[in-house]
């Protein structure tokens, strides 16, 4: 399977704690897109990355939230400190620099804060 | 900034019957228009593009849509829908104007299939 994967697919965790999820986008694309999904909504946008390099975050991305591509390969995204507002889907997705409008999406790691 | 309208929150329709799902966006210049499709627990899957040029655009699964400036609308049809087409619909806008890479998506319409 050569599409964007993401691990984990759901995770349960306790306010206060931290969360880490990872993305792995499809291997020749060099921008990578972080995306929330809350019930009954769109996703929206949180940040991207092109290569290694974060070129933008959305006021959504509280400090509670940091994102990573360090070898311009794979990214995580964590948060500190969770709060039951956190609870969504975080949605990855990846695409070309030539065409970085034309983004493909891994299924997503749905997180709930109890 | 740019925005997405789906003002159909909801839409039932029967097997074999056609299909239309309104996205009406707001943006400056001329945009990127994005249909995707999200089945229940699933990554969202792209249907179409628009980018320029003709402004009917086919897609995948037999799915079609029409860019009009005019209306600033582009909706999204089908002449004949399958039970598996049930799904969640996202209409989306980007574009350079803004100098950002950003999608921006509308709330989505859920369509259900009925026998």
């Amino acid at each position: 399977d050569t599409g964007v994967s993401q691990n984990p697919r759901h995770k349960i965790t306790k306010r206060g704690q931290n969360v880490t999820f990872r993305c792995d986008p499809i291997s020749e694309h060099n921008r990578l897109y972080w995306y929330r999904q809350t019930l009954g909504q769109g996703p929206e946008f949180l940040t991207y990355f092109q290569n290694e390099a974060q070129l933008e975050k959305s006021r959504l991305l509280s400090d509670r939230f940091s994102a990573e591509r360090p070898k311009g390969s794979f990214s995580t995204l964590e948060i500190q400190r969770t709060e039951q507002g956190d609870s969504a889907m975080y949605l990855c997705a990846s695409s070309l620099e030539a065409s970085s409008y034309e983004q493909y999406f891994g299924p997503g790691t749905r997180l709930t804060v109890t | 900034a740019q925005s997405v309208t789906q003002p159909d929150i909801h839409i039932t329709v029967s097997e074999g019957a056609s299909l239309e799902l309104r996205c009406n966006y707001s943006y400056g210049a001329t945009p990127y228009l994005f249909w995707y499709v999200q089945s229940p627990g699933q990554g969202l899957q792209l249907l179409l593009k628009y980018f320029s040029g003709d402004t009917l655009v086919q897609g995948i699964k037999g799915f079609e849509a029409e860019f009009k400036r005019s209306q600033s609308s582009f909706n999204l049809r089908k002449p004949s829908v399958h039970w598996s087409d049930a799904a969640e619909y996202f209409c989306a806008v980007g574009g350079p104007e803004f100098g950002n890479e950003k999608l921006t998506f509308g709330t989505g319409t859920r369509l259900t299939i009925i026998p």
